[in-house]
């Protein structure tokens, strides 16, 4: 199985401060690689996928680049409501697998 | 607007069995691939079934293949999940996912979830 590392396990952001969070695949995964948003007692939520195209209705403040094994999203201007869990996902090789998460806190 | 709510969780007792349930709308459900996603207490995301709009191909990893069924019901918009031979390690909240694409695999839109609870 492919796996997932990200990092930083957790992070703590100002209000209007640009973070970034990144996810390393053990092996190339060509640019199929999902970012989640999780809030306490929530489901998650899909941000990113195909690793930079935005899903419909989630704010332009996010972004996420990368390719072959590196990939990172970045969220600038961050806001109150971005406080969560983030999880990467890689679907190019079944099973798909997740990372174990980077939380987010607002200092 | 797509929802999708999950129901039949619970507690139950290792070695039994328990069959979760997703209503779908606000979509062709026929049109989709479907999926079970898991999460443990306090832990992260665990991909656990997948299934074939048509419901000829499913898809399982390791860890709950020959003990867990995903099949489901094209005229019902309804997705369900049979597990069988519980083990303490299912324990988690299930979550009910779409997937975003038939060609590869990520999860668009996801239920509430439901919380299976496995203890003596």
């Amino acid at each position: 199985d492919i796996q997932m590392t990200q990092s930083p396990h957790s992070l703590s952001a100002s209000l209007g401060e640009t973070v970034s969070i990144e996810c390393l695949a053990s092996e190339g995964i060509s640019n199929y690689l999902a970012w989640y948003q999780q809030k306490p007692g929530k489901s998650p939520q899909l941000l990113i996928y195909y690793a930079s195209s935005l899903q419909d209705g989630v704010p332009s403040r996010f972004s996420g680049s990368g390719s072959g094994t590196q990939y990172s999203l970045k969220i600038s201007n961050m806001q109150p409501e971005d406080e969560g869990v983030y999880y990467c996902q890689q679907g190019y090789k079944y099973p798909p697998t997740f990372g174990a998460g980077t939380k987010l806190e607002l200092k | 607007e797509v929802q999708l709510v999950e129901s039949g969780g619970g507690l139950v007792q290792p070695g039994r069995s328990l069959k979760l349930s997703c209503a779908a709308s606000g979509f062709t459900f026929s049109n989709y691939y479907m999926a079970w996603v898991r999460q443990a207490p306090k832990k992260g995301l665990e991909w656990v079934a997948t299934i074939s709009t048509s419901g000829s191909r499913t898809y399982y990893p390791d860890s709950v293949k020959g003990r867990f069924t995903i099949s489901r019901d094209n005229a019902k918009s309804s997705l369900y999940l049979q597990m069988n031979s519980l083990k303490s390690e299912d324990t988690a909240t299930y979550y009910c996912a779409r997937h975003g694409s038939n060609l590869w695999w990520y999860f668009d839109f996801w239920g509430p979830g439901t919380m299976v609870t496995v203890s003596s």
